[in-house]
């Protein structure tokens, strides 16, 4: 069993939706969680950095962590077009990830204008 | 702010090669780097993570003296695939993290990647 599980999609949605992209993890050693999004050709961009379960929420982005159930959530109100990327859910044990992450195989989103 | 510039961006060489790829932090100085290998439909997998002016930690796997890491300043890391085969060929791709700051104000920044391809 992987260590971390993303369903890699694609994912296609209309404009306007609200996107819900998903991990679950097997080691409870992790307590810190981010998610990345990625470009075609370009290096994963950090978007959320969460470390405790809850929500936090950022312009029209969310994350979501469940502990208990070592699941966490990214979700996106109101999609553009330009969010199409492969967003990437990554978690390390060490704060800031400073002992290396671990990531999903990514997920690939698109958004149909 | 918070550039990570990698180079080459894609290389292809004969088998037996040996292939350097840089990770340069633009605009901060990177206490720690990370290198990540990625085969296709496969997630990003940390290989080592290296810290300035100590050796390298490798994860398991992860083969030393084929994969030579130097991290001689806090702004330039290098990765070195030593006689380079087939089986090398993969998306490489590194991460500096801030020595400035805690937690979320320390994330981890990323180069766009090196595309290896070894005949």
């Amino acid at each position: 069993q992987k260590e971390v599980e993303q369903d890699p999609g694609p994912l296609s949605v209309p404009e306007g939706a609200i996107v819900s992209l998903n991990c679950t993890y097997s080691n409870s050693a992790f307590q810190y969680f981010m998610w990345y999004r990625q470009y075609s050709r370009k290096g994963p961009e950090l978007l959320m950095y969460t470390y405790s379960s809850g929500n936090k929420e950022d312009g029209r982005f969310t994350a979501q962590v469940d502990k208990s159930s070592k699941y966490i959530s990214l979700f996106i109100r109101d999609s553009q077009p330009s969010d199409s990327a492969t967003y990437l859910c990554a978690m390390s044990a060490v704060r800031g990830g400073a002992d290396g992450l671990t990531f999903g195989k990514g997920t690939h989103l698109i958004i149909q204008p | 702010g918070a550039v990570v510039s990698q180079h080459p961006s894609w290389v292809i060489c004969k088998s037996g090669t040996s292939v350097k790829i840089e990770c340069r932090s633009l605009d901060f100085q990177a206490t720690t780097m990370f290198w990540y290998r990625q085969f296709p439909k496969q997630s990003l997998m940390l290989m080592a993570t290296s810290n300035e002016g100590s050796k390298a930690t490798y994860e398991q796997g992860v083969e030393k003296d084929k994969f030579l890491i130097n991290h001689a300043s806090l702004t330039l890391s290098t990765l070195t695939v030593t006689s380079a085969h087939p089986e090398d060929s993969s998306f490489y791709i590194c991460s500096a993290r801030s020595q400035i700051g805690t937690g979320e104000r320390q994330p981890q920044h990323f180069g766009d990647g090196t595309r290896l391809s070894i005949l």
